[in-house]
């Protein structure tokens, strides 16, 4: 039972390159996200799909992009990355709204 | 503006001593309340949640403590040891809504 999977671990893009982080959980979770971990200011959520077919904005959305592809896969696209948007990327799935979130262990991104 | 207060930043404390992690939350319909564990290198882990109709919950050495008239949340570690040294992080959420928010997160060190 591997949980919520996050490929790649570890990612160094230049400015302006454009990458996808993936995202599958094997939990039949309802709900998906993803968040960053901003150093001193936790983990700050960027988009969340409450179900199969929907997305919304998080926090800070800006920069990003995301895609529901089925229930389990959920992905996060950065078009254009900036510097500003290195962190680590953190994605997570629950059963539903207001339950306990299960994460998965990161995608390290450097943007130089 | 962070809608969940996570203090001290960071804590040092000896082994068998009691750990004490504050936080404090605006939102008055938040309604559940969980702490996440994290080690380096890898994603937070669920360690203990609470909802605002009782006043404390135990679970082993970790203890949430409630004040829902001063909004305010606490975990507490009882007899810390080297192997709890992580990165702690509180969160709020409503029920059925998918933006939980964190506060910003403490580095505990327990000394041996």
């Amino acid at each position: 039972n591997a949980g919520v999977t996050q490929t790649p671990k570890f990612q160094v893009l230049k400015t302006g390159q454009s990458m996808t982080l993936q995202c599958a959980q094997d939990m039949n979770h309802n709900s998906m996200y993803w968040y960053r971990q901003d150093p001193g200011m936790g983990l700050r959520l960027i988009y969340y799909s409450a179900s199969e077919g929907t997305t919304d904005k998080g926090e800070v959305p800006n920069g990003y992009n995301v895609s529901r592809l089925n229930k389990r896969e959920f992905s996060l696209r950065l078009e254009s990355a900036a510097p500003s948007q290195t962190y680590v990327y953190f994605c997570a799935s629950s059963r539903q709204g207001g339950s306990p979130l299960h994460f998965g262990n990161g995608t390290r991104l450097t943007v130089t | 503006q962070q809608q969940v207060k996570q203090s001290p930043q960071s804590l040092i404390v000896q082994k068998g001593g009691i750990s004490i992690i504050n936080c404090a939350y605006e939102n008055t319909a938040f309604d559940y309340f969980p702490w996440y564990q994290q080690f380096p290198g890898k994603g937070p882990a669920l360690l203990i949640a609470i909802r605002p109709d009782v006043s404390e919950k135990k679970e082993g050495r970790f203890t949430i403590s409630f004040n829902k008239s001063a909004k305010q949340f606490s975990l507490h570690i009882m007899d810390s040891q080297p192997g709890d040294s992580a990165t702690y992080f509180c969160a709020a959420s409503i029920r059925n809504n998918n933006d939980m928010r964190f506060g910003a997160g403490t580095r505990l060190t327990v000394k041996p």
